[in-house]
């Protein structure tokens, strides 16, 4: 079964209003790496983290790696319709690590 | 640079019979995966190389065979098309620093219907 989950599985967000995706694994990650796809395109990588407690940034949005490398979080501030899409999370466990891919967050935002 | 590459776009076939899905990176990586999309599962790993003439199995491997003759070519071969293979297939590259791998470039997909 999928090892890497993602929640929620839906975030509908008004225009200018903050959110949070969230991905957790059963097991230590040795790195997890984030992507957008937009409505019937392919996934864009957006960042990768590798280091325990690790906290990156890209303008509106941040990515945090957890203490014990088995959660992820993406925040987005202050929305805006460009962030429509769906983002992943994608996870590597041990050596020559396979990427595994949680389900998804589908985010829509209305104006 | 192209990016990633493949071909065909789109593709319907009759259950029983076979094809082959075409990958090609100009980037010079050494890691080549191809993944399948299915609505709410995500992408789910089928095969994976590190390198020419490495191949092994992701996570849904059944139905499909992978080789890599040169680092540029990443073909998919499906033996026996089932309806159950209905899905978006996307290719993807990407450096590796030791065995950590890098940013995944993904090609456009190509949309498979099995009859």
């Amino acid at each position: 079964g999928q090892q890497v989950m993602q929640i929620p599985q839906y975030q509908h967000v008004q225009e200018g209003e903050d959110f949070t995706t969230y991905c957790n694994s059963s097991t230590t990650l040795s790195n997890i790496q984030w992507y957008k796809q937009r409505p019937g395109g392919h996934p864009v990588f957006l960042i990768q983290l590798v280091k325990s407690g690790e906290v990156k940034k890209q303008k509106r949005l941040t990515f945090q790696f957890g203490e014990a490398k088995k959660n992820s979080s993406l925040h987005i501030t202050a929305t805006q319709t460009t962030d429509v899409g769906t983002y992943f999370c994608a996870g590597a466990r041990g050596s020559w690590g396979k990427l595994q891919f949680g389900a998804g967050t589908q985010v829509v935002v209305t104006p | 640079n192209a990016g990633v590459t493949q071909t065909p776009k789109f593709q319907v076939l009759k259950t029983g019979q076979s094809m082959t899905l075409q990958c090609a990176q100009d980037m010079n990586h050494e890691y080549m995966s191809w993944y399948r999309q299915d609505p709410g599962m995500g992408l789910r790993l089928i095969h994976y190389s590190v390198g020419a003439g490495i191949t092994d199995q992701g996570e849904v491997p059944n139905g499909y065979n992978v080789s890599r003759s040169t680092t540029e070519d990443f073909p998919l071969r499906l033996l026996s098309a089932a309806p159950s293979q209905t899905s978006v297939y996307f290719c993807a590259s990407s450096y590796m620093t030791g065995t950590l791998i890098g940013e995944q470039y993904f090609g456009p997909g190509t949309r498979l219907t099995v009859t």
